[in-house]
C-alpha cells in the first residue's frame, strides 16, 4: 500500500507489561513522527525522528516511553511497564522533510491497558 | 509554547447547511493544517495554508488564513452526512522550533440528514 502502515490496530494488555507499536512510513519520507490522542483530549506529540538526525524526544511522557527507528524507515514505539493512563490511540505520521509540509498519518494503533 | 484554539468544540447540523469552523492561534501561524478524523481512523489532510489571506477550496470545503496569520476559517458549503467527523487544525511549532505539529482539540460535525 501507499499510506502509512501501523500494527496492531488494536492492543489489550495488563498493567505491568510492556508493549511494542509499529509503524511503517511512507516510502521516500524521511520525517517521521508519533503522537498519542487519549480520550477527549487532542493530540500530543511523543517523538519526531528526521533522517540520520538525532530524535526529538522531547514530548514523551516519562522514560517508560522510548522509540527507534532502523534504517530510516520502520518505526517502533516501547511503552515499558503500561499504566492505564497509557490508554489511546497511538498514531504515526511521515512527511518528504519536516516543517511546512502535509504529514500522511496512519489508521493508529488502540492501546487499552486493563 | 503555541497553542491552538478551535470553536465550537461540536455542531450538529442539518443536511444542506452551511457551516463554519474557527481555529485561533496564540501566536503567528506559520503553517497551519486542517485535518479530518473519523472514528477508528487516522487523520486525512484537507488543507495547508501558509500566506497572510490565503484561501484555498476543495469541492466544498474552504478555509481561510486571515491577514494577522493567527486565524484560521473551514467553511463547509451544503454540508452533507459524508462531512461528519472530527475537524483538527494543527500548526508548526515556530517557537519551540520542535519539528512536530501542535493541534486544536478538535471540532466534532455531526450532520443531520
Amino acid at each position: 500500500g501507499a499510506g502509512v502502515s501501523q500494527s496492531p490496530s488494536n492492543k489489550v494488555t495488563e498493567k505491568g507489561k510492556d508493549v511494542e507499536l509499529r509503524c511503517d512510513p511512507i516510502s521516500g519520507h524521511t520525517a517521521l513522527y508519533w503522537y498519542r490522542q487519549s480520550l477527549g483530549q487532542g493530540l500530543e506529540f511523543l517523538i519526531y525522528f528526521q533522517g540520520n538526525s538525532a530524535p526529538d524526544k522531547s514530548g514523551l511522557p516519562s522514560d517508560r516511553f522510548s522509540a527507534e527507528r532502523t534504517g530510516g524507515s520502520v518505526s517502533t514505539l516501547t511503552i515499558q511497564r503500561t499504566q492505564q493512563e497509557d490508554s489511546a490511540v497511538y498514531l504515526c505520521a511521515s512527511s518528504f522533510i519536516a516543517s511546512y509540509n502535509e504529514q500522511f498519518f496512519g489508521p493508529g494503533t488502540r492501546l487499552t491497558v486493563l | 509554547s503555541q497553542e491552538l484554539e478551535q470553536s465550537p468544540q461540536s455542531l450538529i447540523v442539518q443536511e444542506g447547511k452551511n457551516l463554519t469552523i474557527n481555529c485561533t492561534s496564540s501566536k503567528t501561524l506559520y503553517g497551519l493544517y486542517w485535518y479530518k478524523q473519523k472514528y477508528g481512523e487516522g487523520l486525512i489532510f484537507l488543507m495547508m495554508l501558509q500566506k497572510g489571506g490565503e484561501e484555498k477550496s476543495h469541492e466544498k470545503i474552504t478555509a481561510k488564513l486571515d491577514e494577522k496569520k493567527q486565524q484560521s476559517s473551514l467553511h463547509i458549503t451544503a454540508s452533507q452526512p459524508s462531512h461528519a467527523g472530527i475537524y483538527l487544525c494543527g500548526a508548526d511549532d515556530v517557537d519551540t522550533g520542535r519539528r512536530a505539529l501542535t493541534f486544536g482539540s478538535g471540532t466534532r460535525l455531526q450532520v443531520q440528514p
